[in-house]
């Protein structure tokens, strides 16, 4: 069966730092993979998005994320994190339906 | 474009009732999506509605049910509610099934006393 994991449950980085968080998936075949944020009180955002092509995404809000299929990853970028991007960032793969990861929740020191 | 709306935002309901949540789907977006939201859980797949028909279900127990219209608007009711339904309820909405990316509402968050 298809799952996510998202290694980490929280991570806190300073305003301005480089940002990576982790995804890991299960899935016989090259699944569709897909990042959402979801701020305080509020639906999810998508983020960006993989279907095929190019291992290198970008997606909204100056994120990336990698897929690597050798890893089975797929893990989010961002070159320099803002105050606004702290927020739960979701991990998703889809066939069939989607399965979330449990997420990794952002902090962002100033 | 509109986005997705859900109806109504907040709710509170005692144990034994039922509920109906209501969403729309972004105009031209033929599947609706549920989840179910909690702290403990993370986010939980409930069931899909293409073109009214539901297309693939999630663990949940008979008391979770739905129901998509000819506008695609989507509907979910929970009959006889147990305290552990207290959730953000959140609907998506995406143009096909399967593995199209989804857009999602705001959410409805129930409380149940």
């Amino acid at each position: 069966a298809q799952s996510v994991t998202q290694p980490d449950i929280h991570i806190t980085v300073s305003e301005g730092a480089s940002l990576e968080l982790r995804c890991n998936y299960s899935y016989g075949a090259t699944p569709y993979l897909f990042w959402y944020v979801q701020s305080p009180g509020q639906g999810l955002q998508l983020l960006l998005k993989y279907f095929s092509g190019d291992t290198l995404v970008q997606g909204i809000k100056g994120f990336e994320a990698e897929f690597k299929r050798s890893q089975s990853s797929f893990n989010l970028r961002k070159p320099s994190v803002h105050w606004s991007d702290a927020a739960e960032y979701f991990c998703a793969v889809a066939h069939g339906d989607m399965r979330f990861g449990a997420g990794t929740r952002l902090t962002v020191k100033p | 474009k509109a986005g997705v709306t859900q109806t109504p935002r907040y709710l509170i309901k005692t144990r034994g009732q039922q509920v109906t949540l209501s969403c729309s789907p972004i105009s031209g977006h033929r599947s609706v999506s549920w989840y179910q939201q909690t702290p403990g859980q993370g986010l939980q797949f409930l069931f899909e509605y293409f073109s009214e028909t539901q297309r693939n279900k999630g663990n949940f127990p008979g008391r979770f049910s739905g129901r998509q219209f000819s506008n695609s608007r989507s509907e979910m009711n929970v009959s006889t509610l147990e305290l552990g339904d207290s959730a953000l309820y959140l609907c998506a909405s995406s143009p096909g099934t399967g593995r199209d990316e989804q857009y999602f509402g705001p959410g409805t968050r129930l409380t149940v006393t």
